[in-house]
This record gives structure tokens, sequence and C-alpha cells, in this order.
């Protein structure tokens, strides 16, 4: 499967401003995707970054707020803006396969004060 | 509407004391349904998928069954290692995402 990396691991920001969160895969995908996991939550998708092309957002979020950026088939950044205390969460990042199967980062942890 | 839920919210076993965890869902056409072990502070890591009823697969203490409206996760002999949250996804629904559940957290008592 492939191998994800995510930076930072985490952060601790302060409200009003923006973090930009990188996702590094070590192989050529062609579905990568963000999720949102709250405190004591499960994972809900934000959107799906596409190569060449505005990303794909689910209903709640829009991309004033989550702009995803997508520049080739192995990096993605996702960027938390304008934020607040309610966009404390994990962000992950993750790749479907040519199996259908979805493999995920090791995330991102953000802590808006 | 698309739906996952999963029973118990939280299950503490003893160490060798077997058990499962439940996954129902609610899905039309379903293309796939996943299961995910979360440890805290770490992304999902991939356990198994399932694509039709009857439907099982293993993986050492772990076996996932699936029928055409729910999934189990029968752990035998638990392990303090196995402690961990378990997620179970399914692949299909109105929007064609993967849709989660919100998890049983399992704590194993050595």
């Amino acid at each position: 499967s492939a191998v994800i990396s995510q930076k930072p691991s985490r952060d601790i920001c302060q409200r009003g401003t923006s973090l930009t969160i990188q996702c590094q895969v070590d192989s050529q995908v062609t579905m990568m995707f963000w999720y949102r996991q709250q405190p004591g939550q499960s994972l809900t998708l934000i959107a799906t970054a596409n190569q060449g092309s505005e990303a794909t957002y689910e209903s709640g979020f829009v991309i004033d707020k989550f702009p995803i950026s997508r520049p080739n088939l192995t990096f993605s950044t996702l960027t938390v803006s304008n934020m607040s205390p309610e966009d404390s969460s994990i962000y992950l990042c993750s790749v479907e396969e040519q199996s259908g199967e979805q493999f995920f980062g090791p995330g991102t942890r953000l802590t808006v004060l | 509407e698309d739906q996952v839920t999963q029973s118990p919210e939280a299950l503490r076993l003893q160490e060798g004391e077997s058990s499962s965890l439940n996954c129902s869902y609610t899905v039309s056409g379903l293309r796939g349904l996943f299961w995910y072990r979360q440890d805290p502070g770490k992304g999902p890591e991939f356990l198994f998928t399932l694509y039709s009823a009857g439907e099982e697969k293993e993986k050492e203490r772990l076996k996932a069954t699936l029928t055409k409206k729910e999934s189990f996760l029968h752990i035998t002999a638990p392990k303090p290692e196995d402690s961990a949250t378990y997620l179970c996804a399914v692949y299909g629904g109105s929007q064609g995402n993967l849709i989660f559940g919100k998890g049983t957290k399992l704590s194993v008592k050595p």
C-alpha cells in the first residue's frame, strides 16, 4: 500500500489565522481525499482533491474555508482558513488505490485557541 | 439516508476473552465494507475489505464477516495490544463516498 506522510503532525494556532497542511504520497495516485475527525467523532469527508482541477467539496464544506491544492499525483495541501476553536480537529488525507481500498495518513492534530 | 452504526460504543475485555463488534448499515448499492483500526493520535490503519454477503476474512486474531445488513468483527483471545478504536466504513450510497461509523473503542486488560 502507498506510504502517506503529513506535515505538520500537530499545531496550536490562534483564532483568525490560517494553517496549511501538506500530504505527500510515495507513489502516484488518482484519488486523494481530505477528512476531518472532530473530538469523539468519526471521520467526515471534506473534499476530494482533484489533480489539475478544483476540489470537489462535500455538503457543509466550502472552498473559501478549506482551499485545497493538488498540483500533481503525489501531493496535496489543505488550508484551514480564518480558524475558530470549532476547527480544532484531526485532519487526515487518504488515497484510494486501484483495489478501491483507502489508506490514510497519520493525521494532523489542530488546536485553535 | 445512508447510515453506518457501530455497537457497542465501548467494550472492555479481559485478555483471552473473545467477543464481537457490530457494524450495521443502510446503504443503497453497497460497493464494499471496510474495517480500520485507529490508535490514539494516529490515522486509521486498514484491516479488511468485504464486498458481498457471506464473505469472510481473517487476520491473526481478527475475523470479519458480512451479511446484507451488517458486518461483525470477531476478536478471538484478544491481547492488550489489540486495544484501539475499530472503525467500520461502507462505500456506496447515493453519493458514492466512504461513510464511517463512530467506532468501537476496545480495551483489553491483562
